[in-house]
């Protein structure tokens, strides 16, 4: 069975200091994992993904994380937040081989803020 | 500019009305998806269709019905089956129905049952 399970509902940062949230899945085969950030009453929009390629992905907005399959763990880095940072941030496992109907999972969402 | 659109925005319905919710790509994309968004909780999966004239029912299909009779478009109604539909509604496509693929979602339709 898969699952993802985002640690933290809402993380409080100071600008200029760095950015860690957390995601741990589960998957019974070799999953695909992604990072939305969604701002208010808008869509998501992809910020980095891992498809078995190198472990450590970097995205968009200086963003980056890293794929640890021993750790189950997929969390989101940002060396430096910033006020434009400040969203809802979903991670997301999907699994099933490729030809297959994919299997989507999203996490409940954590939140973001920014203190100035 | 190519993406994907939905309308409208935001919608107001008396209960026990159908309700149909628009979703245009223009990505030449096989895949869509429609979501649904309550506050506090992740994405969930209502309806998703990997070519044309073909869709499969999600986690929470319940009260929803879908028709995908063009690759561009695929919308939703909210039929009066569904318990509680003041949801967030979002709507995306990906190239193919592949876990690598990347979904690419609209803006949303903020849908409010009075």
């Amino acid at each position: 069975a898969q699952s993802v399970t985002q640690l933290d509902s809402h993380v409080s940062v100071s600008e200029g200091t760095p950015v860690l949230l957390r995601c741990n899945y589960s998957s019974s085969y070799s999953p695909s994992l992604f990072w939305y950030v969604q701002h208010p009453n808008k869509g998501l929009q992809l910020l980095l993904k891992y498809t078995s390629a190198a472990t450590l992905v970097k995205g968009i907005n200086g963003f980056e994380a890293e794929f640890k399959k021993s750790e189950t763990s997929f969390h989101l880095t940002k060396p430096s937040a910033h006020m434009s940072d400040a969203a809802e941030y979903f991670c997301v496992v999907s699994d099933v081989p490729r030809g297959s109907a994919s299997k989507i999972i999203f996490g409940s969402g954590t939140r973001l803020s920014i203190r100035p | 500019d190519g993406g994907i659109t939905q309308s409208p925005k935001y919608l107001f319905r008396k209960e026990g009305q159908n309700v149909t919710l628009s979703c245009e790509q223009n990505l030449n994309h096989d895949a869509m998806y429609w979501y649904r968004q309550d506050p506090g909780q992740g994405l969930r999966l209502i309806y998703y269709s990997q070519i044309v004239n073909d869709f499969q029912k999600g986690d929470i299909a319940e009260g929803y019905s879908v028709s995908r009779e063009k690759k561009e478009s695929f919308p939703l109604t909210v039929t009066s089956a569904q318990k509680n539909p003041t949801a967030f509604y979002l709507c995306a496509s990906s190239r193919a129905g592949s876990n690598t693929d990347t979904q690419y979602f609209g803006p949303g339709t903020r849908l409010t049952v009075l």
